[in-house]
């Protein structure tokens, strides 16, 4: 069975510095990686994946993640951070082998983002 | 396009009750998937349904339960609720056409009060 790990619930940084948000997984055969952002009363949205390719992947809002198939590892990452991107960040796999779970995510738990001004 | 659209939003239930929580994927999207959101569980797979038909299920007990329409829509409904059924529960849709690599689209949720 697959999982996902994110080792800090919270994560602090000031506006303007570099952000990152960690994420490790276990899965069968090759990982499809995704991330998603959820705001206060809101439901999920993707901010990027990966399927295949070149290990880092640009997303929405300046967003982009590095994936490091020898640490099984895709961490969330943003050059300069703005206080609109506090919110809740998901890690999320995917088994490449097709099965009958075809579509189903398994999620991180969770890092609570809070970018001060 | 519009998005993915649940309804209701919010609603308070007690113990006992049965509800059904609705949701509309997007125009040409024909996976349906359920999940469960909890502050001490996190987010947790229901079910997925496409062509009408349950293609996964979660780790969930016979209470919840789920169906699609024809035209895709979905509806989950949990029954004899309890006050563990407290939650956000979050509806997804993904284009089948990108098979696994295709993200889900997700709404914004109805959240489930148990009183």
């Amino acid at each position: 069975a697959q999982s996902v790990a994110q080792p800090e619930d919270q994560v602090n940084v000031a506006e303007g510095n570099p952000l990152t948000v960690k994420c490790t997984y276990s899965v069968s055969g090759n990982p499809y990686l995704f991330w998603y952002v959820q705001y206060p009363n809101r439901g999920l949205q993707f901010l990027l994946k990966y399927i295949t390719g070149d290990n880092l992947v640009k997303g929405s809002y300046g967003f982009e993640a590095e994936f490091n198939k020898s640490q099984t590892s895709f961490h969330l990452k943003k050059p300069s951070a703005l206080v609109s991107d506090s919110a809740l960040y998901f890690c999320a796999v995917r088994p490449s082998i097709s099965s009958g779970s075809a579509r189903q995510l398994t999620f991180g738990s969770g890092t609570q983002l809070t970018v001060l001004p | 396009k519009a998005g993915v659209t649940q309804t209701p939003r919010y609603l308070i239930k007690t113990r006992g009750q049965q509800v059904t929580l609705s949701c509309s994927p997007i125009s040409g999207h024909r996976s349906v998937s359920w999940y469960q959101q909890t502050p001490g569980q996190g987010l947790q797979f229901l079910f997925e349904y496409f062509s009408e038909t349950q293609r996964n299920k979660g780790n969930f007990p016979g209470r919840f339960s789920g169906r699609q329409f024809s035209n895709s829509r979905s509806e989950m409904n949990v029954s004899t609720l309890e006050l563990g059924d407290s939650a956000l529960y979050l509806c997804a849709s993904s284009f089948v056409g990108q098979g696994v690599t295709g993200e889900l689209f997700f709404g914004e949720g109805s959240r489930l009060t148990v009183l």
